[in-house]
């Protein structure tokens, strides 16, 4: 499995577009990138999921350059809600089990 | 169901004593997992179950931690002669097919251990 590093905490303002980037410096051809969200007391929620270039959805945007070596998460305009962990995990559709990392804290301030 | 439904919420239990938690996945979910979380930690890898395939257990701690899946469907997570260690949220996942599929999670055990 690819292993993946994420900057362990993050803050930023409410309004504010937040970009969070994951690197995957071993990523195989086969690999997706997925991120998952999670906040205090509940179980993570997938947020979004790509293989190259960019993918949106009503959550946040994924980018993912032509070399795939690591990937980034925009949130736009964050709100006090966005407080919560999120996860990058690498790996194959139907390959091995899923490994999360210790994932970003992202703190949203007022 | 609508959802991974996890029970119960909250256990607590003495130190020494067995707990069963349960998971019960989405309708037609093949694979589930069983991850274990500590406060303010990452989540753990516990044991993953896909269809009729033997489960994967590389993730249990010890031989105190069990998990099995009846009928491709529910599934509980049981420790024997609890520790004061085992102390953390137990989460259950599910996803339709395989690995690296929409993984759908429970609201998790809370279980406490005295």
């Amino acid at each position: 499995l690819a292993k993946t590093t994420q900057p362990i905490s993050m803050d930023s303002y409410e309004g504010q577009e937040v970009n969070i980037t994951c690197s995957h410096n071993n990523i195989a051809t086969n690999d997706y990138i997925t991120w998952y969200q999670q906040f205090p007391s509940q179980g993570p929620r997938f947020i979004i999921q790509g293989y190259k270039t960019k993918v949106t959805n009503e959550v946040a945007s994924l980018f993912i350059p032509a070399d795939r070596k690591s990937s980034t998460l925009s949130l736009p305009r964050v709100s006090l809600s966005d407080t919560a962990v999120y996860y990058c995990l690498v790996g194959p559709p139907g390959g091995d089990k899923i490994i999360f990392g210790k994932g970003t804290r992202l703190h949203i301030l007022p | 169901g609508a959802g991974v439904s996890q029970s119960p919420s909250n256990k607590v239990t003495e130190k020494g004593k067995d707990v069963e938690l349960r998971c019960d996945p989405i309708s037609g979910h093949t694979a589930l997992y069983w991850y274990r979380q500590s406060l303010g930690q990452g989540l753990e890898f516990l044991i993953y179950f896909q269809g009729n395939s033997a489960p994967d257990k590389s993730g249990l701690p010890s031989d105190r931690f069990s998990a099995e899946r009846t009928g491709g469907s529910v599934s509980t997570l049981t420790i024997q002669r609890t520790q004061q260690e085992d102390s953390a949220v137990y989460l259950c996942a599910s996803s339709l097919k395989a690995t690296n599929e929409k993984l759908f999670f429970g609201s998790g055990t809370q279980l406490s251990v005295l």
